[in-house]
């Protein structure tokens, strides 16, 4: 099955500064999403981005599909911006989401 | 809008017990699905179902049933429970399958401890 891999797995942060996040993936997919799980587990969709750019606010990303990649850019983090960011993708013709393990940041006051 | 709502939050059996962690989304979402979060290990999906009387199995879906009898519910069934299952349990629904813009809306998890 397809690969997810994620990297750094952790980073940590002085409030102000930017990041950059990856998610590698090993075959075709047809839907990629960024989610942020905070400090206190609960999940939130960031981006849908099967390929492409999207920004919103200080977060932006991009899914260059042809070449398996994609990136979450955070700019300017605040103390709120801590905690486990994941993407997970779906390859065509199949109804699984896989996730990759995660990236934990933690941004510094 | 509850969204998707997951009950109970936690919760401790003894091996060998069974249980059932309840689902419920009120968006009309054809999409759900069942996810454990172990540490180090992301979330690795148990079952989905893209509508109601249609499930199928994940990555990891032995020693766990499910059914999806209305759209709205989604019940994730612990036949024997194993220390092995220790975990956090999450439910996610989605509009329309896993294509287009259909984003996954997660339920607040359920801690489950298997003694």
């Amino acid at each position: 099955g397809i690969q997810v891999e994620q990297s750094p797995p952790d980073l940590i942060l002085q409030e102000g500064a930017n990041s950059t996040l990856r998610c590698n993936f090993s075959d075709s997919v047809n839907n990629l999403q960024w989610f942020h799980q905070n400090p206190w587990g609960q999940l939130i969709n960031l981006f849908y981005i099967p390929s492409g750019t999207k920004q919103n606010g200080r977060l932006s990303a991009t899914t260059v599909a042809t070449e398996r990649y994609s990136l979450l850019y955070i700019s300017s983090s605040q103390t709120t911006d801590s905690g486990v960011y994941f993407c997970a993708v779906v390859t065509s013709g199949t109804y699984k989401y896989i996730f990759g393990t995660g990236t934990r940041l933690k941004v510094l006051a | 809008n509850a969204g998707v709502t997951q009950t109970p939050k936690f919760q401790v059996l003894k091996t060998g017990q069974s249980m059932t962690l309840q689902c419920a989304q009120d968006m009309n979402h054809e999409y759900m699905s069942w996810y454990r979060q172990d540490p180090g290990m992301g979330l690795r999906l148990i079952h989905y179902s893209v509508g109601a009387g249609i499930t199928d199995q994940g990555e990891v879906p032995n020693g766990y049933n499910v059914s999806r009898s209305t759209t709205e519910d989604f019940p994730l069934r612990l036949l024997s429970a194993a220390p092995s299952q220790t975990s956090v349990y999450f439910c996610a629904s989605s509009g329309g399958g896993t294509s287009g813009a259909n984003v996954l809306t997660f339920g607040a998890g359920s801690r489950l401890t298997v003694l």
